[in-house]
């Protein structure tokens, strides 16, 4: 079957740096995209990754490897306001979204 | 960027009552549009995804009599929650792409609209 797993909760500390990660299942693979969703609020694109590597966007990078069904993303320079849930999606063979459960991220000052 | 537009924000009705939600891409194409639900603490649920011009494709489990969805053009999709009942009270969001068959494709999503059934 097709799953995806990352963390239900990590915590950290302002200004420090935190990797979430996320592993993944799927029947064909067509990416791997991290989104940000703030509580009551809907989520917004953060990263997609398609090829092995670290992609670097800012204080925000994602991570990938194929070959191991290995995501992870990685925030840098801790502010209050990254205190979110992070969600993991990959897309199957079909184009299909398949989400994980996502990871409540935790700031403490 | 792209911006999809999603009201009512927050709804409240009836038992037995029936709720209509409008998605609305703002600046582009949507030939695709999605249907999500969360309840607290979850993750997205995807109920649906729509094609502008034919109907809606549901996911098992997901009752397409009582949620009626209408992707009538492209740039407009309607979910209608028909006889909503407390169970069906949840965080329904809708998503939409440009289209295209391509992993690339980002989804952009609404706000989002709480719906609460007394």
């Amino acid at each position: 079957g097709q799953n995806i797993d990352q963390p239900t909760e990590m915590t950290a500390t302002e200004g420090a740096i935190v990797q979430i990660n996320c592993t993944y299942q799927t029947s064909g693979f067509n990416g791997l995209f991290w989104y940000q969703q703030h509580a009551g609020e809907a989520p917004t694109f953060l990263s997609y990754n398609v090829l092995d590597g670290l992609e670097e966007k800012g204080r925000f990078s994602s991570f990938l490897s194929r070959s191991k069904g290995y995501s992870y993303l990685l925030l840098k320079e801790l502010q209050m306001k990254d205190s979110a849930s992070y969600l993991c999606a990959a897309m199957d063979s079909n184009y299909q979204l398949i989400w994980g459960a996502g990871t409540k991220l935790i700031i403490k000052p | 960027g792209a911006v999809v537009s999603q009201h009512p924000s927050r709804v409240i009705c009836k038992s037995g009552t029936s709720v209509k939600i409008e998605c609305r891409s703002l600046d582009f194409q949507a030939t695709t549009m999605f249907w999500y639900r969360q309840f607290p603490k979850q993750s997205l649920m995807l109920m649906a995804t729509s094609n502008e011009g034919s109907k809606a494709t549901y996911e098992q489990g997901v009752e397409k009599d009582k949620f009626l969805i209408n992707h009538a053009s492209l740039t407009l999709s309607t979910l209608t929650v028909t006889s909503a009942h407390p169970e069906d009270s949840s965080f329904y969001i809708c998503s939409a792409t440009s289209g295209g068959r391509s992993g690339a494709n980002v989804l952009t999503f609404g706000a989002g609209s709480r719906l609460t059934v007394l």
